[in-house]
């Protein structure tokens, strides 16, 4: 069975530091799909990065970038100089390789941006 | 961006009632899919159609039934729901094959209250 930890529940951090949104997952298959998604006030949730089990390349795009790293089993978002508009909560996701997507998310992470 | 839309986007029902949420992908998908999001709970994947065909069924009690007549719409029939379905449903749609299959892109969800 596929597990995707979040263990933080909420951080706290002002305008323009730095926040990392940690991801844990468990799986036994050696083909998967990492996902972030963002889920603001209105409820949507935003897909923000696919990532492919047998690409462990780091990416950044704009402010944000994504840590894989397959031998600790962690899929690590950061956030750099944080922005108000980025409170919302974000989850993180695991997908079995099955030719459609099944995703299993996390419990996601509050984050708060203050001014 | 309005990829994917639902309707209603609240709903308040008497556990006696019968009602249907409605879901549309404007984005050539051919996968959709049903989550419940419920208060401190991870989002919980209850069905999914690939090809208009119900590939999950993740052991959702029968008052939820949904229907899937094309590729572009999707419906969750509800009937006879107990307090505790009273959560924030979300639809979703990806690509039926290929890589980006795997990419969900969700609505914005019917907030639903059973009193």
């Amino acid at each position: 069975a596929q597990k995707v930890t979040q263990a933080q529940t909420e951080i706290s951090v002002v305008e323009k530091e730095d926040v990392t949104l940690d991801c844990v997952y468990e799986t036994r298959d050696t083909t998967y799909y990492l996902f972030w998604y963002k889920q603001p006030p209105s409820g949507e949730l935003v897909f923000l990065i696919r990532r492919n089990s047998f690409d462990e390349q780091n990416e950044i795009s704009g402010r944000y970038s994504w840590n894989f790293q397959k031998s600790t089993s962690s899929f690590n978002f950061t956030i750099t100089a944080s922005q108000v508009v980025d409170s919302a909560v974000y989850f993180c996701a695991l997908s079995e390789a099955r030719g459609y997507s099944t995703l299993t998310f996390g419990k996601g992470t509050m984050l708060l941006v203050s001014p | 961006e309005t990829g994917v839309t639902q309707t209603p986007r609240h709903l308040v029902m008497g556990m006696t009632n019968k009602k249907s949420l409605k879901c549309e992908q404007h984005l050539g998908h051919n996968a959709m899919y049903w989550y419940k999001q419920s208060a401190k709970k991870p989002l919980e994947l209850m069905f999914v159609y690939n090809f208009k065909e119900q590939t999950e069924n993740n052991s959702v009690p029968s008052r939820f039934s949904p229907e899937c007549p094309n590729s572009s719409h999707l419906f969750l029939h509800l009937h006879t729901l107990q307090p505790e379905d009273s959560a924030l449903y979300l639809c979703a749609s990806s690509q039926g094959s290929g890589t980006r299959a795997y990419e969900q892109y969700f609505g914005p969800g019917t907030r639903l209250t059973v009193t």
